[in-house]
Protein backbone atom coordinates (compact mmCIF):
# COMPACT_ATOMS: atom_id res chain seq x y z
CA UNK A 1 0.00 0.00 0.00
CA UNK A 2 0.66 3.75 -0.41
CA UNK A 3 1.65 3.83 3.50
CA UNK A 4 1.43 2.28 7.07
CA UNK A 5 -2.46 1.59 7.40
CA UNK A 6 -4.15 0.60 10.66
CA UNK A 7 -7.82 0.30 12.04
CA UNK A 8 -9.76 1.16 13.70
CA UNK A 9 -8.58 4.94 14.02
CA UNK A 10 -10.58 5.48 17.07
CA UNK A 11 -11.80 2.82 19.58
CA UNK A 12 -13.71 4.00 22.58
CA UNK A 13 -13.94 0.72 25.17
CA UNK A 14 -15.31 0.06 28.55
CA UNK A 15 -12.56 -0.96 31.36
CA UNK A 16 -12.01 -4.79 31.54
CA UNK A 17 -12.65 -5.21 27.92
CA UNK A 18 -10.34 -6.89 25.30
CA UNK A 19 -9.48 -4.05 22.01
CA UNK A 20 -7.33 -5.32 18.99
CA UNK A 21 -5.72 -2.59 16.66
CA UNK A 22 -4.70 -4.05 13.35
CA UNK A 23 -1.45 -2.73 11.55
CA UNK A 24 -0.87 -3.14 7.90
CA UNK A 25 2.75 -2.35 7.01
CA UNK A 26 3.85 -0.87 3.57
CA UNK A 27 4.50 -3.73 1.62
CA UNK A 28 7.62 -5.19 1.19
CA UNK A 29 8.67 -3.60 4.76
CA UNK A 30 10.11 -6.34 6.84
CA UNK A 31 10.03 -4.33 9.91
CA UNK A 32 7.41 -3.16 12.29
CA UNK A 33 7.01 -1.72 15.19
CA UNK A 34 4.33 -0.65 17.88
CA UNK A 35 4.81 2.41 19.83
CA UNK A 36 2.59 4.30 22.07
CA UNK A 37 2.07 7.85 22.50
CA UNK A 38 0.14 8.97 25.69
CA UNK A 39 -1.63 12.37 25.55
CA UNK A 40 1.38 15.07 25.52
CA UNK A 41 4.01 12.78 26.01
CA UNK A 42 6.44 10.69 24.34
CA UNK A 43 6.55 7.60 21.61
CA UNK A 44 7.13 4.51 23.94
CA UNK A 45 8.65 1.52 22.43
CA UNK A 46 6.21 -1.59 22.69
CA UNK A 47 7.32 -4.42 20.57
CA UNK A 48 9.33 -4.91 17.38
CA UNK A 49 8.94 -7.77 14.66
CA UNK A 50 11.85 -8.65 12.00
CA UNK A 51 11.33 -11.06 9.12
CA UNK A 52 10.34 -14.54 10.83
CA UNK A 53 12.55 -13.92 13.80
CA UNK A 54 11.38 -13.93 17.68
CA UNK A 55 10.04 -10.66 18.44
CA UNK A 56 11.18 -8.34 20.93
CA UNK A 57 9.01 -7.93 23.09
CA UNK A 58 10.68 -5.91 26.00
CA UNK A 59 8.84 -2.85 25.54
CA UNK A 60 5.52 -4.35 26.40
CA UNK A 61 4.16 -2.72 29.78
CA UNK A 62 2.20 -5.83 30.94
CA UNK A 63 1.14 -9.04 30.73
CA UNK A 64 -2.03 -7.70 29.35
CA UNK A 65 -0.43 -6.62 25.93
CA UNK A 66 0.45 -9.05 23.07
CA UNK A 67 0.85 -8.64 19.72
CA UNK A 68 1.55 -10.78 16.40
CA UNK A 69 2.19 -10.83 13.24
CA UNK A 70 1.11 -13.09 10.33
CA UNK A 71 2.93 -14.04 7.16
CA UNK A 72 5.39 -11.63 7.80
CA UNK A 73 2.63 -8.50 7.33
CA UNK A 74 -0.18 -7.63 9.01
CA UNK A 75 0.18 -7.23 13.14
CA UNK A 76 -2.40 -6.74 15.28
CA UNK A 77 -2.13 -5.68 19.10
CA UNK A 78 -4.23 -7.33 21.89
CA UNK A 79 -4.67 -5.37 25.31
CA UNK A 80 -6.76 -7.63 27.64
CA UNK A 81 -8.69 -5.86 30.47
CA UNK A 82 -8.17 -2.97 29.00
CA UNK A 83 -7.37 -0.22 31.92
CA UNK A 84 -8.09 3.84 32.14
CA UNK A 85 -4.15 3.89 31.79
CA UNK A 86 -3.83 1.78 28.27
CA UNK A 87 -5.80 5.03 26.88
CA UNK A 88 -3.33 6.47 24.46
CA UNK A 89 -2.68 6.58 20.77
CA UNK A 90 -1.25 3.32 19.54
CA UNK A 91 1.37 3.96 16.65
CA UNK A 92 2.46 0.85 14.11
CA UNK A 93 5.41 1.56 11.53
CA UNK A 94 7.03 0.27 9.72
CA UNK A 95 10.95 0.14 7.76
CA UNK A 96 12.34 -1.36 4.50
CA UNK A 97 15.34 -3.94 5.33
CA UNK A 98 16.04 -3.28 9.25
CA UNK A 99 19.53 -1.49 9.28
CA UNK A 100 20.69 1.85 10.50
CA UNK A 101 19.56 4.51 8.70
CA UNK A 102 16.68 3.27 7.35
CA UNK A 103 13.66 5.44 7.54
CA UNK A 104 11.06 4.42 10.08
CA UNK A 105 7.27 5.63 8.60
CA UNK A 106 4.48 5.66 10.97
CA UNK A 107 0.78 5.13 10.18
CA UNK A 108 -1.58 7.53 11.69
CA UNK A 109 -2.53 5.61 14.92
CA UNK A 110 -5.18 4.60 16.58
CA UNK A 111 -6.38 6.49 18.89
CA UNK A 112 -7.84 4.11 22.40
CA UNK A 113 -10.21 5.49 25.01
CA UNK A 114 -10.82 3.31 27.99
CA UNK A 115 -13.55 4.63 29.89
CA UNK B 1 19.47 0.54 27.76
CA UNK B 2 19.37 3.95 25.42
CA UNK B 3 18.06 6.77 27.03
CA UNK B 4 17.29 9.93 24.82
CA UNK B 5 16.77 13.61 27.21
CA UNK B 6 15.32 16.66 25.14
CA UNK B 7 15.30 20.46 25.97
CA UNK B 8 13.36 21.96 26.13
CA UNK B 9 9.72 20.52 26.43
CA UNK B 10 8.20 23.71 24.72
CA UNK B 11 9.95 26.32 22.36
CA UNK B 12 8.19 29.85 21.62
CA UNK B 13 9.60 32.17 18.87
CA UNK B 14 8.34 34.63 16.56
CA UNK B 15 8.46 34.08 12.86
CA UNK B 16 11.51 34.81 11.08
CA UNK B 17 13.76 34.16 14.37
CA UNK B 18 16.08 30.64 14.53
CA UNK B 19 15.05 27.48 17.14
CA UNK B 20 17.22 25.08 18.71
CA UNK B 21 16.42 21.75 19.92
CA UNK B 22 18.75 19.89 21.36
CA UNK B 23 18.98 16.18 22.58
CA UNK B 24 21.24 14.10 24.40
CA UNK B 25 21.58 10.15 24.44
CA UNK B 26 23.12 7.55 26.65
CA UNK B 27 24.70 4.90 24.75
CA UNK B 28 28.21 5.58 22.76
CA UNK B 29 27.08 2.40 20.27
CA UNK B 30 24.09 4.52 19.33
CA UNK B 31 24.76 5.35 15.40
CA UNK B 32 21.17 6.77 13.66
CA UNK B 33 19.79 10.05 15.01
CA UNK B 34 16.91 11.21 13.41
CA UNK B 35 14.23 14.28 13.59
CA UNK B 36 10.65 13.67 13.77
CA UNK B 37 7.96 16.37 12.79
CA UNK B 38 4.26 15.65 14.32
CA UNK B 39 1.55 18.16 13.79
CA UNK B 40 -1.82 18.19 16.05
CA UNK B 41 -3.58 15.04 15.20
CA UNK B 42 -1.14 13.51 12.59
CA UNK B 43 1.69 10.88 12.17
CA UNK B 44 5.16 11.85 13.34
CA UNK B 45 7.07 12.14 10.18
CA UNK B 46 10.58 12.12 9.50
CA UNK B 47 12.54 15.72 8.86
CA UNK B 48 15.88 15.04 8.90
CA UNK B 49 18.38 12.47 9.78
CA UNK B 50 22.07 12.00 10.33
CA UNK B 51 24.74 8.88 10.94
CA UNK B 52 27.41 8.80 13.03
CA UNK B 53 30.23 9.59 10.35
CA UNK B 54 28.96 12.97 10.30
CA UNK B 55 29.09 15.91 11.76
CA UNK B 56 26.51 18.05 10.49
CA UNK B 57 23.79 17.78 7.53
CA UNK B 58 21.64 20.70 6.19
CA UNK B 59 18.26 20.64 4.38
CA UNK B 60 16.83 24.39 3.24
CA UNK B 61 16.15 25.80 6.82
CA UNK B 62 16.57 22.15 8.93
CA UNK B 63 20.41 21.09 10.40
CA UNK B 64 21.36 19.38 12.58
CA UNK B 65 24.18 18.53 14.04
CA UNK B 66 25.94 15.50 15.85
CA UNK B 67 28.87 15.51 18.92
CA UNK B 68 29.38 11.90 19.32
CA UNK B 69 31.98 12.48 22.26
CA UNK B 70 29.49 14.85 24.68
CA UNK B 71 26.61 12.51 23.19
CA UNK B 72 24.45 15.19 21.86
CA UNK B 73 22.87 16.22 18.87
CA UNK B 74 20.33 19.40 18.29
CA UNK B 75 18.14 20.43 15.43
CA UNK B 76 18.79 24.22 14.14
CA UNK B 77 15.48 25.58 12.36
CA UNK B 78 16.29 29.06 10.41
CA UNK B 79 13.96 31.57 9.28
CA UNK B 80 10.76 30.12 11.08
CA UNK B 81 7.27 30.52 9.90
CA UNK B 82 4.14 29.48 11.53
CA UNK B 83 3.94 26.05 9.90
CA UNK B 84 6.72 24.93 11.39
CA UNK B 85 4.77 25.03 14.63
CA UNK B 86 4.61 21.10 16.01
CA UNK B 87 6.18 18.57 18.49
CA UNK B 88 9.42 17.28 17.40
CA UNK B 89 10.78 14.27 18.35
CA UNK B 90 14.86 12.96 18.52
CA UNK B 91 15.62 9.45 18.51
CA UNK B 92 18.50 7.54 18.36
CA UNK B 93 18.95 3.92 17.56
CA UNK B 94 22.32 1.44 17.17
CA UNK B 95 22.90 -2.00 15.63
CA UNK B 96 23.09 -4.88 17.73
CA UNK B 97 19.95 -4.45 20.06
CA UNK B 98 17.47 -7.30 19.93
CA UNK B 99 14.99 -4.40 19.09
CA UNK B 100 16.55 -4.54 15.52
CA UNK B 101 17.08 -0.29 14.90
CA UNK B 102 13.99 0.43 17.09
CA UNK B 103 13.87 4.66 17.77
CA UNK B 104 14.41 5.76 20.95
CA UNK B 105 12.60 8.64 21.28
CA UNK B 106 13.15 12.20 23.53
CA UNK B 107 9.69 13.16 24.95
CA UNK B 108 9.23 15.65 22.47
CA UNK B 109 9.90 19.38 21.96
CA UNK B 110 6.42 21.48 21.06
CA UNK B 111 7.39 24.76 19.30
CA UNK B 112 5.22 27.83 18.39
CA UNK B 113 5.99 29.57 16.03
CA UNK B 114 4.19 33.46 16.63
CA UNK B 115 3.70 35.79 13.28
Amino acid sequence: GAGVSQSPSNKVTEKGKDVELRCDPISGHTALYWYRQSLGQGLEFLIYFQGNSAPDKSGLPSDRFSAERTGGSVSTLTIQRTQQEDSAVYLCASSDRDRAGNTIYFGEGSWLTVV
Amino acid sequence: GENVEQHPSTLSVQEGDSAVIKCTYSDSASNYFPWYKQELGKRPQLIIDIRSNVGEKKDQRIAVTLNKTAKHFSLHITETQPEDSAVYFCAASKAGSNSGYALNFGKGTSLLVTP
